[in-house]
């Protein structure tokens, strides 16, 4: 199964929102409300931050938030913060997990 | 609190195999799948398996087929990821990652580093 496609970069100023888009197929992102986010810092593990296209944990701020359209989801931050900048990768689950190739934020 | 604590940096040669332990604490092993993701340096995620602590059933992407064997000691509370006939493009970080249900990962270990050189 072929991995997920993000953009390999994406950029905002402080305070401004930004989507990072993840792209599949009918038979994963289209077929399932089964796509995640997670964010990762230089070094660090992963963290989730988006489960079942728009299910947000416990701890994760309201500024984060997550959708789907077709074969396309999309993680949306608001008021663009500092700390923000990181690695996001979706994945996407059927019977295996697939992962996005990654996106570097930069916040400006 | 939950915590995954993983074992130590390992080094191998071409051809080995390696073990990696993930021990599970703060809460009820068996009602939580482990999965078992790695990254190469500057690379993405890779998701490799999953097993099932509670029945010790077990799933492995395609690719590692073969080569991947994970197990689970419920009496610690440790799942264990073994991957054989090592090469250099195994040299990764190793994550174990607690799954509430197949489809996601809510809490990470810190990652174990596999490096394998002649």
């Amino acid at each position: 199964q072929s991995a997920l496609t993000q953009p390999a970069s994406v950029s905002g100023s402080p305070g401004q929102s930004i989507t990072i888009s993840c792209t599949g197929t009918s038979s994963d992102v289209g077929g399932y409300n089964y796509v995640s986010w997670y964010q990762q810092h230089p070094g660090k593990a992963p963290k989730l931050m988006i489960y079942d296209v728009s299910k947000r944990p416990s701890g994760v701020s309201n500024r984060f938030s997550g959708s789907k359209s077709g074969n396309t989801a999309s993680l949306t931050i608001s008021g663009l913060q500092a700390e923000d900048e990181a690695d996001y990768y979706c994945s996407s689950y059927t019977s295996i997990v697939v992962f996005g190739g990654g996106t570097k934020l930069t916040v400006l | 609190q939950v915590q995954l604590v993983q074992s130590g940096a390992e080094v191998k040669k071409p051809g080995a195999s390696v073990k990696v332990s993930c021990k599970a604490s703060g809460y009820t092993f068996t009602s939580y799948y482990m999965h078992w993701v790695r990254q190469a340096p500057g690379q993405g995620l890779e998701w490799m398996g999953i097993i099932n602590p509670s029945g010790g059933s077990t799933s492995y992407a395609q690719k590692f087929q073969g080569r991947v064997t994970m197990t689970r000691d419920t009496s610690t509370s440790t799942v264990y990821m073994e991957l054989s006939s090592l090469r250099s493009e195994d040299t990764a970080v190793y994550y174990c990652a607690r799954g509430p249900l197949r489809n996601y990962m809510d809490v990470w270990g810190k990652g174990t580093t596999v490096t394998v050189s002649s």
